[in-house]
C-alpha cells in the first residue's frame, strides 16, 4: 500500500463545478503539501498545511490529521485549472539524511475542466 | 520565493548516450533534491545533493547511473548516463522553500529517449 493515495486517478468537470479530490495518507507526517503540475512538467506549490483550513482565492485545502486525510477544493472551476494535482506529505524527519524537507508524493489526480 | 531554472527544458537523446540536466536556482541554498516522474507516475527522489559533500542516493538509483555535481550553493547538475526507453521521464530539482518543510520546484526536464 502507497503511504499517500489521491482519488480520483482523473476526473473530467464541466466548468463552473465544484471539485475536491481526496488525499490519504498512513505515515506521520510534519506537514501536507497540495502541487499543481501543468503539462510542461512544471510543479507549483498551492499550499502547505499541518492543520485546519487555508484558501487561496477559487482554491481551499483542508486536512483532518486524526483521520489522515486531506482536501483539495476548486470552487467555480475554469478550464485553466486543468492540471495534475498532487498531494505530498512531509514525513517526520528521517534522521540519516537530516532531511525533513523529503516529501512523499501521492500519485496525482489528473482533472480536466471542459468549457 | 526562489526561483529555480533548469537546462535543457526537453530533449530527445538516442539509446547509449548522456544527458547532462542543470539546475540553477537563485539564491544559496544548501540542499537541493532531484526527482524522477516516469510516464504516469508519481514523483520518485533520486538523490539529495549538499554542496561539498557527496550526493545522498535513494534505493534504487546508483551514483554510476546518475551522478550529481554540486559545485556551489546555486548550482547542480545531474546526468542521466547510458540512457535507455526506461529512463524517459520528467526530471525535475527542488529546493527547500522559508518554511522547514516546504520546497520549491523547477520547471522540471522532459527527457525522451529513442
Amino acid at each position: 500500500k502507497n503511504e499517500v493515495e489521491q482519488s480520483p486517478q482523473n476526473l473530467t468537470a464541466q466548468e463552473g463545478e465544484f471539485i475536491t479530490i481526496n488525499c490519504s495518507y498512513s505515515v506521520g507526517i510534519s506537514a501536507l503539501h497540495w502541487l499543481q503540475q501543468h503539462p510542461g512538467g512544471g510543479i507549483v506549490s498551492l499550499f502547505m498545511l499541518s492543520s485546519g483550513k487555508k484558501k487561496h482565492g477559487r482554491l481551499i485545502a483542508t486536512i483532518n490529521i486524526q483521520e489522515k486525510h486531506s482536501s483539495l477544493h476548486i470552487t467555480a472551476s475554469h478550464p485553466r485549472d486543468s492540471a495534475v494535482y498532487i498531494c505530498a506529505v512531509s514525513s517526520l524527519p528521517r534522521v540519516e539524511h537530516n532531511a525533513g524537507n523529503m516529501l512523499t508524493f501521492g500519485g496525482g489526480t489528473r482533472l480536466m475542466v471542459k468549457p | 520565493s526562489a526561483v529555480i531554472s533548469q537546462k535543457p527544458s526537453r530533449d530527445i537523446c538516442q539509446r547509449g548516450t548522456s544527458l547532462t540536466i542543470q539546475c540553477q536556482v537563485d539564491s544559496q541554498v544548501t540542499m537541493m533534491f532531484w526527482y524522477r516522474q516516469q510516464p504516469g507516475q508519481s514523483l520518485t527522489l533520486i538523490a539529495t545533493a549538499n554542496q561539498g559533500s557527496e550526493a545522498t542516493y535513494e534505493s534504487g538509483f546508483v551514483i554510476d547511473k546518475f551522478p550529481i555535481s554540486r559545485p556551489n550553493l546555486t548550482f547542480s547538475t545531474l546526468t542521466v548516463s547510458n540512457m535507455s526507453p526506461e529512463d524517459s521521464s520528467i526530471y525535475l530539482c527542488s529546493v527547500p522553500a522559508g518554511g522547514p518543510y516546504e520546497q520549491y520546484f523547477g520547471p522540471g526536464t522532459r527527457l525522451t529517449v529513442t
